[in-house]
């Protein structure tokens, strides 16, 4: 089955902590995305890649570091300096300006 | 740069019946893509629709339609013949040539299906 998985589904960190969130696709897009979700609030853009070994930031990259690799893997590091780290993880790739979305992960930092 | 309006944050319908979700946008952009995308209580993004701006003619996929109006920036959707599994949050979206075709997003809608 060809798709996009997030892992995990839910993931607790203690304040401090950096912490890394995984999004594999074997759709062989070329273009990545990462998108928080807050309650109220639409998806907003954290970092985005169109090739491999290279990374743009989004509108709200400030927290958090990406990278590419490998054209399959696009993991987020939400990292100590993220204020409000606590929010719903939206990966994505994208073809024929489509996206495709991952299932998410919830991040809770206490 | 580009923002997405959604002014109606919950709505009602009952089951069998039309309901229009309002969207507007703001670019400097002639060609461009619009979206609409469902997101059920699973969390999961659903694509419902998509409508390419040089095209004049709206774009509709079963149940769903939309009424692009270009000139007007206002990019609708209406869901007819509603099913409780409607019941989600809509999101529109706008495809950003300067940021690699990521999605801008408006706040959502909340539907509600009730029986």
């Amino acid at each position: 089955d060809g798709g996009i998985t997030q892992s995990p589904k839910y993931l607790f960190r203690k304040e401090g902590q950096n912490v890394t969130l995984s999004c594999e696709q074997n759709l062989n897009h070329d273009a990545m995305y990462w998108y928080r979700q807050d309650p109220g609030q639409g998806l907003r853009l954290i970092y985005y890649s169109q090739i491999v070994n290279d990374f743009q930031k989004g509108d709200i990259a400030e927290g958090y570091s990406v990278s590419r690799e490998k054209k399959e893997s696009f993991p987020l590091t939400v990292t100590s300096a993220q204020k409000n780290p606590t929010a719903f993880y939206l990966c994505a790739s994208s073809e024929n300006y489509e996206q495709y979305f991952g299932p998410g992960t919830r991040l809770t930092v206490t | 740069a580009q923002t997405v309006t959604q002014s109606q944050p919950e709505m009602s319908v009952q089951e069998a019946e039309t309901v229009t979700l309002s969207c507007t946008y703001d670019t400097s952009e002639n060609n461009y893509y619009l979206f609409w995308y469902k997101q059920p209580p699973s969390r999961q993004m659903i694509l419902v629709i998509r409508q390419e701006a040089y095209k004049q003619q709206n774009a509709t996929e079963n149940r769903f339609s939309v009424n692009f109006q270009k000139a007007a920036k206002s990019f609708s959707l209406k869901i007819s013949d509603s099913q409780l599994g409607d019941t989600a949050m809509y999101f529109c979206a706008f495809m950003k040539r300067d940021s690699g075709y990521a999605l801008n997003f408006g706040k959502g809608t909340s539907l509600l299906v009730t029986p």
